[in-house]
């Protein structure tokens, strides 16, 4: 069964630095997302993504974030300059674009990759 | 989007059927029921979806009566390994891309 990855799995970083997290989302799947869990609360969307623009964000994403999908199977979520608050695991999803019956795009089902475990020091 | 209510959390033995109640008051015509499971430190997972009367899969199956108010997800025969944060979420496919999570239901099956 096809499946969301996601590297690596954990991350320690200095508070400042930059991270990149990387998502292979679903080969046929168009739609693009990232979570981020902080330790014992919510799943918090951050950010989705369609047709190489981004499609709706969260105030969680503010200017220090950033997506790109730099080629044809990646998916990244850059932060800037790490903040201890942004410890959390991060989850990318992906789901498949369908053609509705008037002429919109229907999102279908999410399915998520496995996370990644930011720790900022 | 349809704010949604469930039970905090819920104990069950090994080898009962669980029924978690999930009551979405405010749901819209449009609006689809999906439930998602999430093991610790993994990514949520998709169970189930439905609209309305009854849905099954391999996994589990899921009720909704008439008036969508409420669904039901029912885990048959459960085990150990279905000890997880369940979500119930309401929304439409069509408009707004964010899964809204809430708190879930904190499922522990003991033997």
């Amino acid at each position: 069964e096809p499946e969301v990855t996601q590297t690596p799995s954990h991350q320690v970083t200095q508070m400042g630095q930059e991270v990149i997290l990387r998502c292979v989302p679903i080969s046929n799947h168009l739609y693009f997302y990232w979570y981020r869990q902080i330790l014992g609360q919510k799943v918090e969307f951050l950010v989705s993504f369609y047709n190489n623009e981004i499609s709706e964000k969260s105030e969680i994403f503010d200017d220090q974030f950033s997506v790109e999908r730099p080629d044809g199977s990646n998916f990244t979520l850059k932060i800037r300059s790490t903040k201890l608050e942004d410890s959390a695991m991060y989850f990318c999803a992906s789901s498949e674009a369908l053609q509705g019956t008037s002429g919109s795009v229907v999102r279908e089902t999410q399915y998520f990759g496995p996370g990644t475990r930011l720790l900022v020091l | 989007l349809a704010k949604t209510t469930q039970p905090i959390s819920m104990d069950s033995y090994e080898g009962q059927e669980v029924n978690i109640t999930c009551s979405h008051n405010n749901i819209a015509t449009n609006d689809y029921i999906t439930w998602y499971q999430q093991f610790p430190s993994q990514g949520p997972r998709f169970i189930i979806q439905g609209y309305k009367t009854k849905v099954t899969n391999e996994v589990a199956s899921l009720f909704i009566p008439a008036d969508r108010k409420s669904s039901t997800l029912s885990l048959p025969r459960v085990s150990l390994s279905d000890t997880a944060v369940y979500y119930c979420l309401v929304g439409d496919n069509n408009s707004g891309y964010a899964l809204n999570f809430g708190k879930g239901t904190s499922l522990l099956v003991t033997p």
